[in-house]
């Protein structure tokens, strides 16, 4: 059964980059990756969730057009691992980070990670 | 792109049914069959009960169930039970390219 696995560095000051790599298991990225978007997925504390953005196998992405200017999400089929980086964080990024898998052509969510909190601090 | 509304509290006793909405626009919920509902437990991530609009994935219990009129979409849990007490969030895909979310209803069950 397949399975995301996520991880990065969890406290971050204002200003600087978040990183998260998502690792995907039980089953080929690469002969799995044609037929997924692979996402991001954020839920502040006490909040709602917020989707980030996502890639397909042709390196084509697309963000949430508040976020756009800050959010980069990347591939590596090598290593069965994609990755989010958001720029110039502030408190308001503190938040659990979900990485997850929708099928293409569909635009829901049947495969999560298990979430990172990334808090944002001085 | 706004996201979708929905009331931050539900509740109902044991056996009873509850409906929870999801309004957006014509741009999201009311342009697409693109719904879908996510069922949370403190400390987990979401869970799929509902996709476009009225399905249910394998494993998830025919007592949930969905709808969709106009702007708004529902999730409908009938015989209500201990377990079903989470927090609840609507999804839709909306113009163009883009997934928003609802804010989220916690249901109880009294």
């Amino acid at each position: 059964q397949m399975q995301l696995q996520q991880w990065g560095a969890g406290l971050l000051k204002p200003s600087e980059t978040l990183s998260l790599t998502c690792a995907v298991y039980g089953e080929s990225f690469s002969d799995s990756f044609s037929d997924y978007y692979w996402s991001w997925i954020r839920q502040p504390p006490g909040k709602g969730l917020e989707w980030i953005g996502e890639i397909n196998h042709s390196g084509n992405t697309n963000y949430n057009p508040s976020l756009k200017s800050r959010v980069t999400v990347s591939v590596d089929t090598s290593k069965n691992q994609f990755s989010l980086k958001l720029s110039s964080v502030t408190a308001a990024d503190t938040a659990v980070y979900y990485c997850a898998r929708r099928t293409t052509v569909v635009y829901y969510f049947n495969n999560w990670g298990q979430g990172t909190l990334v808090t944002v601090s001085s | 792109q706004s996201a979708l509304t929905q009331p931050p509290s539900a509740s109902g006793s044991p056996g009873q049914s509850v409906t929870i909405s999801c309004t957006g626009t014509s741009s999201d919920v009311g342009g697409y069959n693109y719904v879908s509902w996510y069922q949370q437990e403190p400390g987990t991530a979401p869970k799929l009960m509902i996709y476009e609009v009225s399905k249910r994935p394998s494993g998830v219990p025919n007592r949930f169930s969905g709808s969709k009129s106009g702007n708004t979409a529902s999730l409908t849990v009938s015989g209500l039970q201990a377990e079903d007490e989470a927090d609840y969030y609507c999804s839709s895909y909306a113009d163009t390219n883009n997934l928003i979310f609802g804010g989220g209803t916690k249901l109880t069950v009294l």
